[in-house]
């Protein structure tokens, strides 16, 4: 089955600095790989989605990148502010969505 | 529409009691989805539906727990005995076909934190 794992598991940053979280799958035929963004006590929310006929995508100061022949696909996060701490899933589609085990991510003002 | 619907939001219960996990999905989604989230295990996708009808169930922990989905607007997570290794937050989720392209984001309700004394 799919095996997706992410990294870091916990991610500190300044205000303004950039961020950057990469996720590796072992499923070639994997189609789709959202992120979502869970805060604290709240529910996983999609922030961002590509498919594997692009090789990037971006949304204001988020982005997602795809490395189809290594596997990988990582989201950046530029010009980071206090409301970006949260925790960050990847996930990959084969049959159903597999979850990295997430990020925590902390700015510090 | 208000997206994903979950009761109870908490649920605090004692060893071997029945609990019961409710979710009413967006309307004209036709996927469901349980899933459990605890520090220890992240997020684990316990079973999921398709036009009302259970296609994976693979992720159930054990013969404790059981889901339904009696129709395209309704399901039920039911844990029966419940144990303290069961507490943990059950979010249900809804999507129109997963992976498809287009509209296929899946949405998360609030959540049910579930505490097994």
């Amino acid at each position: 089955g799919e095996n997706v794992e992410q990294h870091p598991s916990t991610l500190s940053v300044q205000e303004g600095d950039s961020a950057v979280i990469k996720c590796t799958y072992s499923d070639s035929a994997s189609n789709y790989f959202p992120w979502y963004k869970q805060e604290l006590g709240k529910r996983p929310q999609l922030i961002i989605d590509i498919r594997s006929n692009v090789g990037e995508k971006k949304d204001q100061r988020i982005a997602v990148t795809l490395n189809k022949t290594a596997k990988h696909f990582s989201l950046h996060i530029t010009e980071t502010q206090p409301e970006d701490s949260a925790v960050y899933f990847c996930a990959v589609y084969q049959g159903n969505l597999i979850f990295g085990k997430g990020t925590k991510l902390s700015v510090k003002p | 529409d208000a997206g994903v619907i979950q009761s109870p939001r908490h649920e605090v219960t004692e060893m071997g009691q029945e609990v019961t996990l409710r979710c009413k999905p967006i309307s004209g989604h036709d996927y469901l989805f349980w899933y459990r989230q605890t520090m220890m295990r992240g997020l684990e996708l316990l079973i999921y539906f398709n036009n009302n009808v259970p296609i994976d169930d693979s992720g159930m922990p054990e013969d404790r727990f059981s889901a339904k989905m009696p129709n395209a607007s309704f399901s039920t997570l039911k844990i029966q005995p419940s144990e303290p290794r069961d507490s943990a937050v059950y979010f249900c989720a809804s999507s129109f076909l997963p992976g498809a392209g287009g509209t296929d984001t899946q949405y998360f309700g609030p959540g049910t934190r579930l505490t097994v004394l």
